[in-house]
């Protein structure tokens, strides 16, 4: 088991409406990222947080939005929900990019249905 | 843009029979190669992380090793117990995991 947990573990919503999700990282982890999974594929890299700033993003648009409090857990916000959004979200928890250990540990992550 | 590739999709063993998997990567300013067991609905769980061509590593009834543009995951006499999906993603000068889709291993006992 790793130290990065996930709230909450299953979410239904509906088209067009806004979810929130959370993350705690692990413990001496302060830099978060947070990934998409459809079924059947790999996680997509949606963007990642250092020190309370976006520390870059993948192919995603705008709607998807976040933030890292100053005890380094995180929200993925996404606004305008769309069906094709349904999918596992998963939080990845990390010690700062260029510090040499570069392994990255997920939660269980959110499975999130768009109806 | 990095790109990884993994073959076979899905793969069958009957237990006991060895095998691997395949990992292709193209990216730019590699800072690691990672392999990840991912059981259904649940998150990736950390194998092995690899940095340089020539580097093996292992674990249990797994080996992970590099070459400058593969990765191999080798199982050796495995059991039903390692049916998972097996990722391998890239890690480059983006500093953003970059995974492949994963091979589906089914240990059939």
């Amino acid at each position: 088991e790793t130290g990065v947990t996930q709230s909450p573990t299953h979410l239904i919503k509906t088209r067009g409406q806004q979810v929130t999700l959370r993350c705690s990282s692990q413990s001496g982890h302060n830099t978060v990222s947070w990934y998409q999974q459809a079924l059947g594929q790999g996680p997509q890299f949606i963007f990642q947080y250092y020190r309370e700033e976006e520390n870059g993003r993948g192919n995603f648009p705008p709607r998807f939005s976040g933030l890292q409090f100053p005890n380094y857990s995180s929200e993925l916000n996404v606004n305008a929900l769309e069906l094709d959004d349904s999918a596992l979200y998963l939080c990845a928890s990390s010690i700062p990019p260029g510090t040499g250990n570069t392994e990255a540990f997920f939660g269980q992550g959110t499975r999130l249905t768009v109806v | 843009e990095d790109q990884v590739t993994q073959s076979p999709e899905a793969l069958r063993l009957q237990e006991g029979e060895s095998s691997s998997l395949n990992c292709s990567y193209t990216v730019s300013g590699l800072r690691g190669l990672f392999w990840y067991r991912q059981d259904p609905g649940k998150g990736p769980e950390f194998l092995f992380t690899l940095y340089s061509a020539g580097e093996e590593k292992e674990k249990e009834r797994l080996k992970a090793t590099l070459t400058k543009k593969e990765s191999f995951l080798h199982i050796t006499a495995p059991k039903p117990e390692d049916s998972a999906t097996y990722l391998c993603a890239s890690l480059g000068s983006a500093r953003q995991l970059t995974f492949g889709s994963g091979t589906q291993l089914t240990v059939l006992p």
